[in-house]
């Protein structure tokens, strides 16, 4: 079945540092990929996505590009910020049928001034 | 601007007691979902509801049901519960095809 893979954490990184969560996919089919971000004590929101190969999804900074020849789509930030210190999950959607996504288990980002 | 509004925050109860979560949008959305999230696990879908009036089992229902009382609620109950039902339980709804909104979240946990 389909599935998610995420590099485990925590990633400590100090402020401005770059960022790499790496993401890869088994999926059938062509499925959309997305990012969600989880700050502490909140519910998961919707940090970008991508929707084929090749598109890139993009917001505050963060960039992840659909790589369908590495079933990849790796998070990536120029320079973070303490403000960025929060829980990242990738997650697909299948293309069959039903809005159904799966999980990746979460990367623990932790950003010191 | 509420979104996804789950009730309660946090609750303790011991092994054989039943609880229903409740959620609510105000989105107009379509679907809803429940997910439980364990510790290195991601989240794992419980059930969800494509409409209203529909329902269906996801990776894993085993020990719960659910009510889609109507379009803007959707509950999730457990009948008698075990100790390995402690996670943290989210509510999730969209639009059909689109990404979905999360509530905050309900810390359970069962003595």
């Amino acid at each position: 079945g389909d599935s998610v893979t995420q590099m485990e954490g925590p990633v400590t990184l100090s402020e401005e540092a770059f960022l790499t969560i790496n993401c890869t996919y088994t999926a059938t089919g062509y499925p959309s990929l997305f990012w969600y971000v989880q700050y502490p004590g909140e519910g998961l929101q919707l940090l970008l996505k991508a929707t084929k190969a090749d598109d890139k999804g993009s917001n505050k900074g963060f960039e992840a590009t659909y790589r369908k020849e590495t079933t990849s789509f790796h998070l990536e930030k120029g320079s973070v910020q303490v403000s960025d210190s929060a829980v990242y999950f990738c997650a697909l959607r299948g293309s069959g049928g039903y809005n159904k996504l799966i999980f990746g288990a979460g990367t623990r980002l932790a950003v010191h001034p | 601007n509420a979104g996804v509004t789950q009730t309660p925050k946090f609750q303790v109860l011991k092994t054989g007691q039943s609880m229903t979560l409740q959620c609510a949008q105000d989105m107009n959305h379509n679907s809803m979902y429940w997910y439980r999230q364990d510790p290195g696990m991601g989240l794992r879908l419980i059930y969800y509801s494509a409409s209203e009036g529909t329902t269906d089992k996801g990776e894993v229902p085993n020990g719960y049901n659910v009510s889609r009382l109507n379009k803007r609620e959707f509950s999730l109950r457990l009948e008698s519960a075990a100790p390995s039902q402690t996670s943290v339980y989210f509510c999730a709804s969209s639009d059909t095809d689109q990404p979905q909104h999360f509530g905050d979240g309900t810390r359970l946990s069962i003595l």
